[in-house]
Parts: C-alpha cells; structure tokens; sequence
C-alpha cells in the first residue's frame, strides 16, 4: 500500500548510544517532516525537508539529524542518545502544498 | 506566533451521547485548519479539514466549522460510538507552509 513506512516500531537504546530512525514514502512528495509526540504537549517538529538535498530545522532540533539524498528516505539520527529523547516519533509527508499530508505508524524509543 | 490551543481532557462520554471539543488558535494570516485523530498504537489520521472562514469540515459524523471571527474550530459529534475512543488533535498549516501546529490532543473515551 502507498504511504509513509517508518522503521523499527518499537525501540531501547541505552544513554550514550546512536541510531537511526527510517522512514521511506513512495507517493513521490516533495516535503518529509519528522515530529516528536510526547504527553500533553501534542506532535513537535524535529526537522523538516522541501526535497532531496535540502533539509531545515524545526522547533526542537538538537540531539538529532537529518539528511535527505533522495526524494523517498528521509532518516533521523540520533548520535547519542539520552533519556530526554525517550518519545513517539512520526515522520510525515505531503506535496510542495501540503496536499495528501500522510503520518507513518509511529516508531517508540525508549532511552534507558 | 502560531499556536493551538484545545481542551486536554480526558473526555469521557457514554455511547449515543454528544461531543464538543473546543479548539482555538493563534496564527498569522489565514491558515488551514485540521482535525487529526490517533486509535491506540497507530499514527495520525486526518478526520476533516477546513482551507477558509465559514468553511464546514466533515467526515465519519464528525464536523468543524471554520470560524475567523472567535479564530475557532471545534470539533462536534452528535451521536459518539465506542469505536470513536482515540486522541483528537487540532491543527493549522500556515498559507504557503508545509509545517502543522498540533494542539495537544484530547483523549476521547465512550463507554457502553
């Protein structure tokens, strides 16, 4: 099925420890973005990204990063892991316009 | 700048009884204004939207009036079901945007 595919789903690292969270669509859309959801404070933009090669930071960007070398994957990196970065993570994408904005299923990290 | 603002809950109503979540919001310009809404252990799902003033959102017997004047949106249901117990989250795009602000959610709950 066409949509946003993230991967793992779920997810413990230890403090101090690095990975990279997927996340691959095939619809073709210009615009990926990676949110943070955490209780009470709804989804937060981490990063964002308008097409391959070029991405920018959102509202809490540090401890993570991004990159961009193609249209369909956009993966988030963690270089060190800390326990403030345990959260829900959902990465999304949509066109230049923000037409057929769709979320992954989510990727659970816990940093322990 | 742009924010949202919406009741946190937990609401909790008994089947066939009428819902209310009240959102509001704070934005430059005229932004889109979304419903999202979130079943246990998956991702965001868009449940309705409104793109200007006056505009009626609707989908599943939900609706949301697009309102500029009290720059609100609430989301209504006469009749909820034990199948609508989600979170519902409120959204805006900003016009030529492609970032959401997400409110931070309402945890719905309906019992039999």
């Amino acid at each position: 099925n066409a949509g946003v595919t993230q991967t793992p789903k779920f997810q413990v690292l230890k403090t101090g420890q690095s990975m990279t969270l997927q996340c691959a669509q095939d619809m073709n859309h210009e615009y990926m973005s990676w949110y943070r959801q955490d209780p009470g404070m709804g989804l937060r933009l981490i990063h964002y990204s308008v097409g391959a090669g070029i991405t920018d930071q959102g509202e809490v960007p540090n401890g993570y990063n991004v990159s961009r070398s193609t249209t369909e994957d956009f993966p988030l990196r963690l270089l060190s892991a800390a326990p403030s970065q345990t959260s829900v993570y959902f990465c999304a994408s949509s066109t230049l316009t923000g037409d057929g904005y769709t979320f992954g299923s989510g990727t659970r990290l816990t940093v322990v | 700048g742009n924010s949202v603002t919406q009741m946190e809950g937990p609401v909790t109503l008994s089947e066939e009884a009428f819902l209310t979540i009240n959102c509001t919001y704070t934005a430059t310009g005229y932004p889109s204004l979304f419903w999202y809404v979130q079943y246990p252990g998956e991702g965001l799902q868009l449940l309705l939207k409104a793109t200007k003033a006056d505009d009626k959102g609707s989908n599943k017997g939900f609706e949301a009036t697009y309102r500029k004047e009290t720059t609100s949106f609430h989301l209504e249901k006469g009749s909820v079901q034990v199948s609508d117990s989600a979170v519902y989250f409120c959204a805006l795009l900003t016009p030529y945007g492609q970032n959401f602000v997400f409110g931070p959610g309402t945890r719905l709950s309906v019992l039999p």
